[in-house]
């Protein structure tokens, strides 16, 4: 089973600032890894998938980059909305597809 | 527009069965897999299950395997998940989520709105 680790725990950001989440997998997933973001009381909501490519929607805002073992997630200028907690998703080896454990953002 | 509707969810002694189901809609149902997802209360997301489109290819997490059967049925564009057994660990809201692509294993960029399922005596 690929282990995702997503780093850090929590992040407090202000509106307007840039943030940037990590996470790495326990050996390559190429580029197959996704980014979701959930809300209290939400559903999750994809937001890149290909390490790279934003999913319908999704603000330029927000990009992702990185191959292998070593991704990362950026919102480039924070809005309030943005508030929550993001999850990283390999599906490069399944079963099982895992996730990474979160990175709560505080605005 | 895209719709999962997650139903059978509720109260549940440890030891008994429950069958939870999802409707779909808004999109061509048996062109896609579809996964079970689940999250236990204050936790992260933690997949369940997967099924392709023709059901010929399932897969599940090792925490829930021989316990759990996930089924779809095309002509009701419906899909299942039913929990034999069930722990107290597997207390959480259960989300239905649409694959996207037709063997299961990608990405999901669809999900239900989640249906809690609390096992206790």
């Amino acid at each position: 089973e690929i282990v995702m680790t997503q780093s850090p725990a929590t992040l407090s950001v202000s509106p307007g600032e840039r943030a940037t989440l990590s996470c790495r997998a326990s050996q390559s997933v190429r580029s197959n890894l996704a980014w979701y973001h959930q809300k209290p009381g939400q559903a999750p909501r994809l937001l890149i998938y290909g390490a790279s490519t934003r999913a319908t929607g999704i603000p330029a805002r927000f990009s992702g980059s990185g191959s292998g073992t070593e991704f990362t997630l950026t919102i480039s200028s924070l809005q309030p909305e943005d508030f929550g907690v993001y999850y990283c998703q390999q599906y490069n080896n399944w079963p099982p597809l895992t996730f990474g454990g979160g990175t709560k953002v505080e605005i | 527009e895209v719709q999962l509707v997650e139903s059978g969810g509720g109260l549940v002694q440890p030891g008994r069965s429950l069958r939870l189901s999802c409707a779909a809609s808004g999109f061509t149902f048996d062109d896609y897999a579809m996964h079970w997802v689940r999250q236990a209360p204050g936790k992260g997301l933690e997949w369940v299950s997967g099924i392709s489109w023709n059901s010929g290819s399932i897969g599940y997490a090792d925490s829930v395997k021989g316990r759990f059967t996930i089924s779809r049925d095309n002509a009701q564009n419906s899909l299942y998940l039913q929990m034999n057994s069930l722990r107290r660990e597997d207390t959480a809201v259960y989300y239905c989520a649409k694959d996207t692509v037709a063997n299961w294993g990608s990405k999901m960029d669809y999900w239900g709105q989640g249906i809690l399922v609390t096992v206790s005596s």
